[in-house]
């Protein structure tokens, strides 16, 4: 059963324009939140993080802002560039196992149209 | 530095075949850990290891060996290969001691057809 679900396959968006990427989760014992992002033929990178402390984190172009309550979160591009054309993974971790193992959604495919 | 390197990018076998896919990191990291990413599934842990001569089992760790030997080394072990376990396979590592939300570094994967 998946606990961390993207449930948006793909996203076109026009260059400078906003991206936004949803990730849903369905385990409280979440606590960690992480977003990585895939060129073809690459491993995933790191992009940018969220304890559940906070609501909102900021790095440069990208924001990631969790709603607890609803288990909800998402990432913003503003403005979104071609070179943001990736797949964008959200994963979590649990306050039992920890970083040991982070849960992964299934991925949402960005196309940004220069 | 090389980060987290995998060996070999492609590999093709036969059902009930053996192997061995490399895995090596030169960031002294001392957690490491293998993941298979199948479509609509996301990446799935398969297993970990926090140090030298300690692993641990993830999600799916059926059908897959790990040992740990070196804190640069972390091959996983397929003794007969399945068509389930065609996939693609990432191995990553990250620091852990002291440092437990550290993001994981990946290698670039191995694409594993079994036929």
């Amino acid at each position: 059963d998946q606990q961390v679900k993207q449930n948006s396959p793909s996203l076109s968006v026009q260059e400078g324009r906003i991206s936004i990427l949803n990730c849903d989760y369905t385990n409280s014992m979440f606590d960690y939140f992480l977003w990585y992002k895939k060129y073809p033929a690459e491993g995933p990178t790191f992009l940018i993080s969220i304890s559940s402390i906070k609501d909102k984190n900021e790095d440069g172009r990208f924001t990631v802002f969790l709603n607890k309550s609803a288990k909800h979160l998402s990432l913003h591009i503003v403005p979104s560039q071609p070179g943001d054309s990736a797949v964008y993974f959200c994963a979590a971790s649990d306050q039992i196992t920890g970083a040991n193992n982070l849960f992964f959604g299934t991925g949402t495919r960005l196309t940004v149209i220069p | 530095n090389a980060g987290v390197t995998q060996t070999p990018k492609f590999q093709v076998l036969k059902t009930g075949q053996s192997m061995t896919l490399q895995c090596a990191q030169d960031m002294n990291h001392e957690y490491m850990s293998w993941y298979r990413q199948d479509p609509g599934m996301g990446l799935r842990l398969i297993h970990y290891s926090v140090g030298a001569g300690i692993t641990d089992q993830g999600e799916v760790p059926n059908g897959y060996n790990v040992s740990r030997s070196t804190t640069e080394d972390f091959p996983l072990r397929l003794l007969s290969a399945a068509p389930s376990q065609t996939s693609v396979y990432f191995c990553a590592s990250r620091y852990s001691l002291g440092r437990q939300n550290s993001p994981l570094h990946f290698g670039n994967g191995t694409r594993l057809t079994v036929t």
